[in-house]
């Protein structure tokens, strides 16, 4: 099984509508982050998170929300999707503040039309 | 803020050895990594660097040279499994915990028979 599990894997949907990504992990680490990636642009960073009652903005965070439930689920919204909005989306966690290596799951791939 | 500038695409040929470059400007430097991405897949960590000199780890290798804001993956008897994309990443130093990761676009490598 997967460390860091990301869900959906795959969403198709409409402008306008709300959807959830949702990420669960079993590394027991503090730090979460999530990421999108579009071609030619890298990773940007969207949300991240050092527990549970820690929620800080990224480089590209607006028209995005997130809750952390627990140390290991941290969900990302969209609240009103844009079809700018399609992308890859990564979810990724990280032991702590003097190590930089992320783990990261599997991605989500969201289209929105 | 930072800029990180690697070259968008590399061909090598297997058995030989190639070189990805990266170049950033930060303003404040506290740490640089390789990441390595397969086409569909998430990103796996492949190295660290903090200080000067060449870490050495099987047939990858990382350098830096904080004083050029330059550092290079040299990835020796390339195999066709090595045909991914290569990220580099900073790692800004600021106070307190915000120390994140900034990627760059990634060089995609094709090892060819």
């Amino acid at each position: 099984d997967a460390d860091v599990t990301q869900t959906p894997r795959n969403r198709i949907t409409k402008t306008g509508k709300r959807i959830m990504l949702e990420c669960s992990q079993t590394k027991g680490h503090d730090r979460m982050y999530w990421y999108r990636q579009d071609p030619g642009l890298g990773l940007q960073l969207i949300y991240y998170s050092f527990d549970v009652k820690d929620i800080n903005k990224g480089e590209i965070s607006d028209g995005y929300s997130v809750s952390r439930q627990a140390q290991a689920k941290f969900s990302l919204s969209l609240e009103s999707a844009i079809p700018n909005q399609t992308a890859l989306y990564f979810c990724a966690t990280g032991a702590g503040a003097n190590t930089g290596e992320l783990f990261f799951g599997e991605g989500s791939r969201l289209t929105v039309l | 803020g930072q800029n990180i500038d690697q070259p968008t695409e590399m061909t090598a040929t297997e058995g030989a050895i190639v070189q990805i470059n990266c170049t950033y400007q930060t303003s404040g430097f506290n740490g640089l990594f390789w990441y390595q991405q397969h086409a569909g897949e998430a990103p796996t960590f492949l190295s660290y660097n903090v200080l000067d000199g060449l870490e050495e780890k099987g047939r990858f290798s990382s350098f830096l040279s904080r004083s050029k804001g330059y550092s290079y993956l040299l990835l020796k008897e390339l195999q066709m499994k090595d045909s991914a994309s290569y990220l580099c990443a900073v790692r800004e130093d600021s106070s307190g915990s915000a120390r994140q990761l900034t990627f760059g676009s990634g060089t995609q490598l094709t090892v060819l028979p």
